[in-house]
C-alpha cells in the first residue's frame, strides 16, 4: 500500500508568516490528493482537491501544489483562526490514506 | 443543506459486536460513494471503508478487512458499518464521509458528526 508521510508532525509560527507543509507518497498518485483542515474539536473540512483546486470558501491564502510523489500546504499569511491540524489524504486508490497531520500553531 | 448523522457509538466490551449507522440528507444518497473514517483520541485519521454508490463495489483498509462489513441502504438514505470481535484499538470517533463523486477516486466533501466508540472492559 502507498504510505503518506507528512512534515513536520508540528510547527509554530507568527501571524502573518508564510507556512509550507509537506506531503510526501511512497508512490506516485498523479494529483489524487486533498487537505483537510481540522479544527481543534471540529470535524475535518475539505481545503483543497486534485493537489490545487481551492474548494468554495476557503480563504484564497491557502494553496496547493505538486504531483507524483511531492506536494505541498501553503498559507501565505498565516492568521489566528488557521490554528489547526492539517491532513493530506490520496484518493487515487484504496486504501484512501490520510498523512499523520500537521498541527499548526500560533506563535 | 447536506446533512450526515451517524449514531449507534457507545462502550462495549472487547469481543463484542456494534453496527454503526449514518443517516443521509440533501443530496440523492444513491449517486454518491460513501466512506468511513475514524480517528483514535487525540490522534490522527484513518480511512476505513469504502462503498460506491450502487453497493456495487467495497474496499476496507487491511487493520480492519474481515471484522468490519461496510453496506448502505438506498431506499433509506443510510449507511452502516457492521463491526465483529471489537478490540480496544478499535477505540476512535467513527465519522462518515461523502464522496464527491460516485466511485472510489474521490475526495470527501462533507462529514458527520462522528459517533463514539469505545471498546473497554
Amino acid at each position: 500500500d502507498i504510505q503518506m508521510t507528512q512534515s513536520p508532525s508540528s510547527l509554530s509560527a507568527s501571524v502573518g508568516d508564510r507556512v509550507t507543509i509537506t506531503c510526501r507518497a511512497s508512490q506516485g498518485i498523479s494529483n489524487f490528493l486533498a487537505w483537510y483542515q481540522q479544527k481543534p474539536g471540529k470535524v475535518p473540512n475539505l481545503l483543497i482537491s486534485a493537489a490545487s483546486t481551492l474548494q468554495s470558501g476557503v480563504p484564497s491564502r491557502f494553496s496547493g501544489s505538486g504531483s507524483g510523489t511531492d506536494f505541498t500546504l501553503t498559507i501565505s499569511s498565516l492568521q489566528p483562526e488557521d490554528v489547526a491540524t492539517y491532513y493530506c489524504q490520496k484518493y487515487n486508490s484504496a486504501p484512501h490514506a490520510f498523512g499523520g497531520g500537521t498541527k499548526v500553531e500560533i506563535k | 443543506q447536506v446533512q450526515l448523522v451517524e449514531s449507534g457509538g457507545g462502550v462495549v466490551q472487547p469481543g463484542r459486536s456494534l453496527r454503526l449507522s449514518c443517516a443521509a440528507s440533501g443530496f440523492t444518497f444513491s449517486r454518491y460513494g460513501m466512506h468511513w473514517v475514524r480517528q483514535a483520541p487525540g490522534k490522527g485519521l484513518e480511512w476505513v471503508a469504502f462503498m460506491s454508490y450502487d453497493g456495487s463495489d467495497q474496499y476496507y483498509e487491511a487493520s480492519v478487512r474481515g471484522r468490519f462489513t461496510i453496506s448502505r441502504d438506498n431506499s433509506k438514505n443510510t449507511l452502516h458499518l457492521q463491526i465483529n470481535s471489537l478490540r480496544t484499538e478499535d477505540t476512535a470517533v467513527y465519522y462518515c464521509a461523502k464522496g464527491h463523486s460516485y466511485g472510489y477516486q474521490d475526495y470527501f466533501d462533507y462529514w458527520g458528526q462522528g459517533t463514539l466508540v469505545t471498546v473497554s472492559s
